[in-house]
């Protein structure tokens, strides 16, 4: 049992590369989750999805996008990168409770934007 | 807005040492709260979390948490830290209006020196 997987670890761009960032979890979850976490901000939610080919807008959606391929795998693009994306990236899922859900969390994908 | 306020950022002590950190959050209804901690160079793992019943919660690693419902707070708290508990601490609330949303606070950092 894996938990939550993310690929790459660490990624370099330049400014207006894409690149796709990996999730899978094999815990059977509903939902799933993109942060990204920046020094003094803590971690901010850019695109959550509570099913399979369901996706929402977080706090922080610009300049993103993200595919819900099935259950198991939730992707999040950058289609120009920027500066301003270098970040560390986390990928979480819940588990089911209704109401008491917890989230687990992915190692995380390091990225900076040159 | 909801927002979550961990007023220490930054937090030194010797081992042995007694720690709280803090943790309040603006959200007037039912909320679900969490700790995760974050070890240098890892991913967020959960320390522990509260839905309902006893305020006082016990964690992994020794820590435990008190929600006062009064005061708004979720501090943390662990009677002897050691060296091992190095680390980044973040706080986080759920309104139960809405499951899928997790606020993070900034994180404390903690530095425990032999």
């Amino acid at each position: 049992n894996a938990g939550v997987t993310q690929t790459p670890k660490f990624q370099v761009l330049k400014t207006g590369q894409s690149m796709t960032l990996q999730c899978a979890q094999d815990m059977n979850h509903n939902s799933m989750y993109w942060y990204r976490q920046d020094p003094g901000m803590g971690l901010r939610l850019i695109y959550y999805s509570a099913s399979e080919g369901t996706t929402d807008k977080g706090e922080v959606p610009n300049g993103y996008n993200v595919s819900r391929l099935n259950k198991r795998e939730f992707s999040l693009r950058l289609e120009s990168a920027a500066p301003s994306q270098t970040s560390v990236y986390f990928c979480a899922s819940s588990s089911p409770g209704q109401g008491k859900e917890t989230q687990y969390f992915g190692p995380g994908t390091r990225l900076l934007v040159l | 807005a909801q927002s979550v306020s961990q007023h220490n950022h930054h937090v030194i002590l010797s081992e042995a040492a007694s720690l709280e950190l803090g943790c309040n959050y603006s959200y007037g209804g039912t909320v679900n709260l969490f700790w995760y901690v974050q070890y240098p160079g890892q991913h967020l793992q959960l320390l522990l979390k509260y839905f309902s019943g006893d305020p006082l919660v016990k964690g992994i690693k020794g820590f435990e948490a008190e929600f006062i419902k009064s005061k708004f707070s979720f501090n943390l708290r662990k009677p002897s830290v050691q060296w091992s508990d190095t680390a980044e601490y973040f706080c986080a609330v759920r309104p139960m209006s809405n499951t899928d949303k997790l606020i993070f606070g900034t994180g404390t950092r903690l530095q425990v020196f032999p």
